[in-house]
This record gives structure tokens, sequence and C-alpha cells, in this order.
């Protein structure tokens, strides 16, 4: 059984780059983000054969979304890191999966 | 991009029934936003409740059930219970974009 377990979360300057990673299923899986003490703001979604991609207007153009099927990863490559990207970031997939969410990792955007 | 509301705060005494809402501000919500509803509990992951509508993930206890109702999505809770006492999120899909309500904190008082 599928654990999500998100990891590459931590304090990065302004304008920095930060790569999360996390467990991949072979279904869609999205990444969403909450800053904190706030709700949840979806971010990105890639299908489960990788080639279709969306992302939220907040981060187009500087998050990319991928997923490795040899290694069963999946991956949010953050560049031009903003102080309004602070948030937990969370991967989830299919809900038919039983733990369709991860634990949350925290990226910190901050000098 | 679309706005989706969600009341901000309700409260429901131990055993009774409450409806949380999820409209869009594009018009009537429809099965074709694939509705989602998660529980947040204090320090902890979202969780799927809820998804397309009406189907409960496995652990959803039988309590909750979906729906839509006057052009909203909807959650019931029936039953109350102290540890339904969470944040509530919505989501719905616009073709591409998956886009969460503010969130409803649920009081169970």
């Amino acid at each position: 059984e599928v654990q999500l377990v998100e990891s590459g979360g931590g304090l990065v300057q302004p304008g920095g780059s930060l790569r999360l990673s996390c467990a991949a299923t072979t279904y869609w899986m999205q990444w969403v983000r909450q800053p904190p003490g706030k709700g949840l703001e979806w971010v990105s979604d890639i299908s489960g054969d990788g080639k279709r991609t969306t992302y939220a207007d907040s981060v187009r153009g500087r998050f990319t979304i991928s997923r490795d099927s040899a290694k069963n990863t999946l991956y949010l490559q953050m560049n031009s890191l903003r102080a309004e990207d602070t948030a937990v970031y969370y991967c989830r997939t299919s809900p038919v999966v039983p733990n369709d969410w991860g634990q949350g990792t925290l990226v910190t955007v901050s000098s | 991009q679309a706005v989706v509301t969600q009341e901000p705060s309700l409260t429901v005494s131990p055993g009774g029934t409450v409806t949380l809402t999820c409209g869009s501000s594009t018009g009537a919500v429809s099965s074709g936003h694939y509705p989602y509803w998660f529980q947040q509990k204090p320090g902890q992951a979202p969780r799927t409740l809820i998804y397309d509508t009406d189907n409960k993930h496995f652990w959803t206890s039988a309590r909750f059930s979906g729906s839509l109702l006057g052009g909203k999505a909807a959650l019931t809770l029936s039953g109350a219970q102290p540890e339904d006492e969470a944040d509530y999120f919505c989501s719905l899909f616009y073709n591409g974009p998956v886009v969460f309500g503010g969130g409803t904190k649920l009081t169970v008082l």
C-alpha cells in the first residue's frame, strides 16, 4: 500500500529554488498548499501518464510538476520563490487510494 | 478565476444534523464540478470525506453524506459527535483548474 510522504521542504531565500518529492501512485496526482493558519490552495495536477499538467495562475511559469514512473515519484520544482509561497505543501492522489493525502512538508521563503 | 464559497463557521449540537454548502461564483454547482469534501483537524493533514458529489472515502463515517442542493454542493452530517469538530473544505473542478473553498469551521457544542 503506497504511503504518500513528501520531502524536500525547508527554508529558502526569496528568488531561490526547491524541489519537493512524493511517492507516486499510478493515478493522477496533485500538489495542494496551505499557508500557515489559512485554507487550502490547489497548486498543480499531473495525469497518471504524466502527459497532461495544469497549474494555478499563481505558480504558472515558476513551478513545474513531473513524475518519474520508474522511481514511482512525484516532483514539484519550485523556482523564483516568493514570500507568499510559504506554506505546507501536500501531495494527494485519487481517493480510490486509502491514504490519498500525504502529511505535508513545510516550505518557508524568507530572508 | 472562479470563487468557491463556504459558510465560515457553523455550530451543531451533539446528535444534531447540520448541512455545509459549497457554492460557485460561476453559477450552479453540478456533478461536472466533481465536488470533493475534506476534513481537517488541528495539526493534521486534510482527509478526503466525499468525492464526486456523493461517493464516500473508504474510512468516511456513515454520518456524512454528500449531495447537490439548491445549486450548491452540500455535506450533511447527521448525528454529530464531538470528534466531528473540525475544519471542512470543499473543492470544485473547472475543466482544468481546481478551486478550494475557504473552509467551514464546525463546532459541536
